[in-house]
């Protein structure tokens, strides 16, 4: 079992849908959570950053952590057509004085008009 | 974007040949890392550097050696290409530990 587990989807939505994607985890030694956005033939971008548990906002997207289920989620609200891409969580623990973090496979999300 | 190149973008090569892709960088960030991207497995680690001529080994290690003789370059050698090493690869940098990576654009390599 990986340390990360991600559904890859695809998730096909209508715009303006509120979308819920979602990754669970092993390793109770994650305090960093981050969701990357993956265009096609594009490098990652990041999305949102958290540490250990709680809400972050940014705009329409919201990014959750309970590290008590070993469980997060990244919301977008009013989904656009433009937010058609592959998103990776990834996560991280303090370990050796860098950043090295694990990341999911990625779930691709579909937004049609 | 932040100031990562990577080169070649694209490249087709024949199995046992060396192939090497070169990450370059203008924000002086002390971490660099090299990942590869295939279906079903996501990003995994292969290398990464924590500094000028030091490197450690990711995930996937084996058959990549890499390279850091000044800060803003970061190579990663296929000594002899296989076709599993078909895929595309992702450079990254980050500034410091537990800060944002900032990732290239890729590089597609196969290997046939």
């Amino acid at each position: 079992q990986k340390e990360v587990e991600q559904d890859p989807g695809p998730l096909s939505v209508p715009e303006g849908a509120i979308v819920s994607l979602n990754c669970t985890y092993s390793n109770s030694a994650f305090q960093y959570f981050m969701w990357y956005r993956q265009y096609s033939r594009k490098g990652p971008e990041l999305l949102m950053y958290t540490y250990s548990s709680g809400n972050k906002e940014d705009g329409r997207f919201t990014a959750q952590v309970d590290k008590s289920s070993k469980y997060i989620s990244l919301f977008i609200r009013d989904s656009q057509p433009s937010d058609s891409a592959t998103y990776l969580c990834a996560m991280s623990e303090r370990a050796g004085g860098s950043y090295i973090p694990t990341f999911g496979r990625g779930t691709s999300l579909i937004v049609h008009p | 974007d932040a100031g990562i190149t990577q080169s070649p973008r694209h490249k087709v090569t024949e199995t046992g040949t060396p192939v090497t892709l070169r990450c370059h960088q203008t924000e002086n960030h002390r971490y660099m890392y090299w990942y590869r991207q295939d279906p079903g497995h996501g990003l995994r680690l292969i290398h990464y550097s924590y500094g000028v001529k030091d490197t450690d080994k990711g995930e996937v290690s084996d058959g990549y050696s890499v390279s850091r003789s000044k800060t803003e370059d970061f190579l990663l050698t296929l000594e002899s290409a296989t076709s599993s090493q078909t895929s595309v690869y992702f450079c990254a940098i980050s500034e410091e530990m537990n800060t944002e990576a900032f990732f290239g654009q890729g590089t597609r390599l196969t290997v046939v």
